[in-house]
């Protein structure tokens, strides 16, 4: 059972424009999430997080939104820069682990 | 510079040889964890530990072992690699800060033949 979900494989932007990463997870108990970034040959790369007490929280150009009612998490780059083309992973607690959906791979066109 | 250092980046090796991929981490935390990442799949966990002397199994354990001797080291050991533990494989540390996730290392890719 996949408790957290991304449904978008791949996503491509143009620069300058909003990329909206989205998540969907089925256990209402987490209590946070977080989101990583990704470049080909590196390691995963802490983004940004969110407690489940918010429902947003902001860092520069990357806004993280909660629905907790929908079950649903977004990523929001503003301006998209063709830097962040990666692949993105949202993630949950699970215990002593994060649960990782299966990335969206976003590329940022110039 | 805080991080998690793996190696070797690359490895090609043959079925039924042993081989321990090595980790390590300057940042004094506590956890750790190894997980693979395939396609399609994402990031799935293979072991992790609390602290030293204390380890358990993730989602996919099977054909791996780990060891935590020293807080800072958490080698993955293949002891007989078959075709299926192709794999990229990342190490990960974190400290009792839960919302600054896991630091991850550079990833080893595996290909076992």
């Amino acid at each position: 059972d996949q408790q957290v979900k991304q449904n978008s494989p791949s996503l491509s932007v143009q620069e300058g424009r909003i990329s909206i990463l989205n998540c969907d997870y089925t256990n209402s108990m987490f209590d946070y999430f977080l989101w990583y970034k990704k470049y080909p040959a590196e390691g995963p790369t802490f983004l940004i997080s969110i407690s489940s007490i918010k429902d947003k929280n902001e860092d520069g150009r990357f806004t993280v939104f909660l629905n907790k009612s929908a079950k649903h998490l977004s990523l929001h780059i503003v301006p998209s820069q063709p830097g962040d083309s990666a692949v993105y992973f949202c993630a949950a607690p699970g215990t002593y682990k994060y649960i990782f959906g299966t990335g969206t791979r976003l590329k940022v066109l110039a | 510079e805080a991080q998690v250092t793996q190696n070797p980046r690359y490895l090609i090796t043959v079925t039924g040889k042993k081989l321990t991929v090595t980790c390590s981490q300057n940042m004094n935390h506590e956890y750790m964890s190894w997980y693979r990442q395939d396609p399609g799949l994402g990031l799935r966990q293979i072991y992790y530990s609390m602290n030293v002397e204390v380890t358990d199994k993730g989602d996919v354990p099977e054909g791996y072992k780990v060891s935590r001797k020293e807080k800072r080291n958490f080698p993955l050991i293949l002891e007989s690699p078959s075709p299926n533990q192709t794999s990229l494989y990342f190490c990960a540390s974190r400290g009792t800060e839960k919302l600054y996730g896991y630091t991850f290392g550079s990833g080893t890719r595996l290909t076992v033949v």
